[in-house]
Order: C-alpha cells, then structure tokens, then sequence
C-alpha cells in the first residue's frame, strides 16, 4: 500500500516550457487535491477533483490544467511554465464521508 | 472565500518549554484539522475538531476549538526535538472536502 505517489521528484524546466505532474493514489479515495507551497505562503489549492471525469478550479488556478481521467490518477499539467511557478507542488487524496487528507512526498519545481 | 489566519508565524523554544499556536477565523468554521510538516517532508494529518469548546489530547499535544467555532489552538507541553516543523490549520467553511490552510507556525527548538 503505497498511499499517495507524485512523479517527479524533481524538475528544473526554462520558461515556456510544458510538462506534467503525476499523482497516484491506491486506497480508492474520491477526492483529489493539488496544493502549491511556497515559503511563508502556507499550501494553496490549485486544482481539485470530487470524482472520476470532474475537476474543479481552487484558489490559485491560473497557467494550470487538470484531469482525472481514471480514479487513481490525477495530473496537473503546466503549459507554459513561468519563474512564477516555481514552487513545490503537493498531490493530495480524501475518502469520502472522512475529513483527512493524504498527501504525497511533493515534486519541487524549479522554472528558469 | 474561507480565510484562516494563523499565529505566530515562526516560534523557537529552548527544549522542554511549552509551544502554542493559534488559529483564528472571522467565520464560523464546520470543523477544523491540524497538520504537522517535518522539514523536507511532507503534512501530515494530526487531527479534527467538530464541536463547539472540544479539547482533544494527544500525549504531550492539546487541541482546542474554540465555543464560537471560530478559532483553535494547538498547544504542545515540554517541548522535544522531535516536535521541530511547522504546523498548519486547515478549515472546511460549508464542504467537507474542500480545505482552506492558515500559512503555518515554524516550530524550532534548541537542544
């Protein structure tokens, strides 16, 4: 039971550059999460999904993509990255009807 | 949208000292959980608070949610090494799946 998995670990992209972030969870959550970190920011959502087929924008949606095509997945893409998005990125998970969230180990982002 | 603001941001104890943080909301809050984040790593999930005045203890930890459901704090006796991270509230306004995260309290403590 792996929990909550994000690849990569790490990435340095150039501005302008595209690429995709990959969250996997195995305990058949219905909710998933992607938060941003940065320093004295505390965590941010970004994207989130209630379900299979369905995302929903959070608070900081802006030069980010979702989808959620299978249950387990949850992929965040960034079209053309931006220094501004330099960041550590969390994917989290939440069962339904339970209020705690799993999260990830976190891919840190650099954009050059 | 739901904002929680959360004091102090950085604190730094000599070990053995006690430690609270506090969490603090202009809106009445369904709930609210506690996350700890070790350096490098990861939140973690600490606990949920529902009701209105609930103190709930986890060996050297308290948690408060305050009678108004509007603030909380999480108090840690005798501080250890251990305890080093920083430490998030998170609220849910009116879903039960949808969390507002206050910036965090950097807990530091000196051997």
């Amino acid at each position: 039971n792996a929990g909550v998995t994000q690849t990569p670990k790490f990435r340095v992209l150039k501005t302008g550059q595209s690429m995709t972030l990959l969250c996997a969870q195995d305990m058949n959550h219905e909710y998933m999460y992607w938060y941003r970190q940065d320093p004295g920011m505390g965590l941010r959502l970004i994207h989130y999904s209630v379900g299979e087929g369905t995302t929903a924008k959070g608070e900081v949606p802006d030069g980010y993509n979702v989808s959620r095509l299978k249950k387990q997945n949850f992929l965040l893409g960034l079209e053309s990255a931006a220094p501004s998005q330099t960041s550590v990125y969390f994917c989290a998970s939440q069962s339904h009807g339970y209020y705690e969230q799993y999260f990830g180990p976190g891919t840190r982002l650099t954009v050059t | 949208g739901q904002q929680v603001m959360q004091i102090p941001q950085y604190q730094h104890v000599q070990e053995g000292e006690d430690f609270t943080t506090y969490c603090n909301s202009s809106t009445t809050l369904s709930n609210i959980q506690w996350y700890k984040q070790r350096p490098g790593g990861h939140p973690v999930f600490l606990i949920q608070l529902v009701k209105s005045g609930e103190v709930k203890k986890q060996k050297r930890l308290t948690f408060q949610f305050g009678e108004a459901k509007k603030n909380s704090s999480l108090h840690i006796t005798a501080t250890q090494t251990t305890d080093v991270g920083t430490y998030f509230c998170a609220a849910s306004g009116g879903s039960n799946y949808k969390l507002t995260f206050g910036k965090g309290t950097l807990l530091t403590v000196n051997p």
